[in-house]
């Protein structure tokens, strides 16, 4: 059965804290990795990884994957306030379809 | 920008009753999806669609259905509405046409907040 599990499922940080989130995954003809930020609405795109070993980043926010360990990792340096959200990862194979994880609920608090 | 439209932001429905909830994207995408999202158990996918009128069910589809008669609309529909159907619906679309290896991230509408009494 295809799925990702992440961790851990929450998560408070001080203001200027970093923070690594985990994503593993069993998800067959896997193609790509995507994370997303959800605060109170609908989740928004931040990265899709494909290669293994080749970070992406944006701003304090960077992620890799490691397709042979099968899981991501989703870093967030010195972390502010507006960070506070549940990151979401979603594995998807050939085809159409993104299986997600429950999401990771990160508080930064000042 | 992608944007994907959902018609309702809450919802709150009688047990028994039929309800839609409509989904529009204007980005042309081949593909759309229906979530729900409960505490806990993350995004679980109910159904999706890869063209007009074709329809796939996802991992959870007892007692929804779909309907896809234009590209860029997707509705779902709940028959009889239950309890356990009170949930956060999320409608999303991507452009990956089927089997070509190229997924694309996937744009969200804003959620429909279901509340089935």
């Amino acid at each position: 059965e295809d799925k990702v599990v992440q961790s851990p499922l929450s998560l408070v940080v001080h203001e200027g804290d970093t923070v690594t989130l985990n994503c593993s995954y069993e998800v067959t003809n896997f193609r790509s990795l995507l994370w997303y930020k959800q605060e109170k609405k609908a989740p928004t795109f931040l990265f899709m990884l494909t290669s293994s070993g080749i970070e992406k980043k944006s701003g304090r926010l960077s992620s890799i994957l490691d397709k042979k360990e099968l899981f991501s990792i989703l870093n967030i340096t010195a972390t502010q306030t507006g960070d506070s959200a549940v990151y979401l990862c979603a594995g998807g194979p050939t085809g159409n379809q993104f299986y997600f994880g429950t999401g990771t609920s990160l508080t930064v608090i000042p | 920008d992608v944007k994907v439209t959902q018609s309702s932001r809450y919802l709150v429905k009688r047990t028994g009753e039929k309800v839609f909830l409509e989904c529009v994207q204007d980005m042309d995408h081949e593909n759309m999806f229906w979530y729900r999202q409960d505490p806990g158990l993350g995004l679980r996918l109910i159904y999706f669609s890869y063209d007009v009128k074709m329809k796939e069910k996802g991992d959870i589809p007892e007692g929804y259905s779909v309907s896809r008669e234009k590209k860029e609309r997707f509705s779902l529909i709940l028959e009889s509405a239950s309890t356990n159907q009170t949930s956060m619906y999320l409608c999303a679309s991507n452009m990956a046409g089927w089997g070509t290896e190229q997924n694309t991230e996937a744009f969200f509408g804003q959620g429909t907040r279901l509340t089935v009494v």
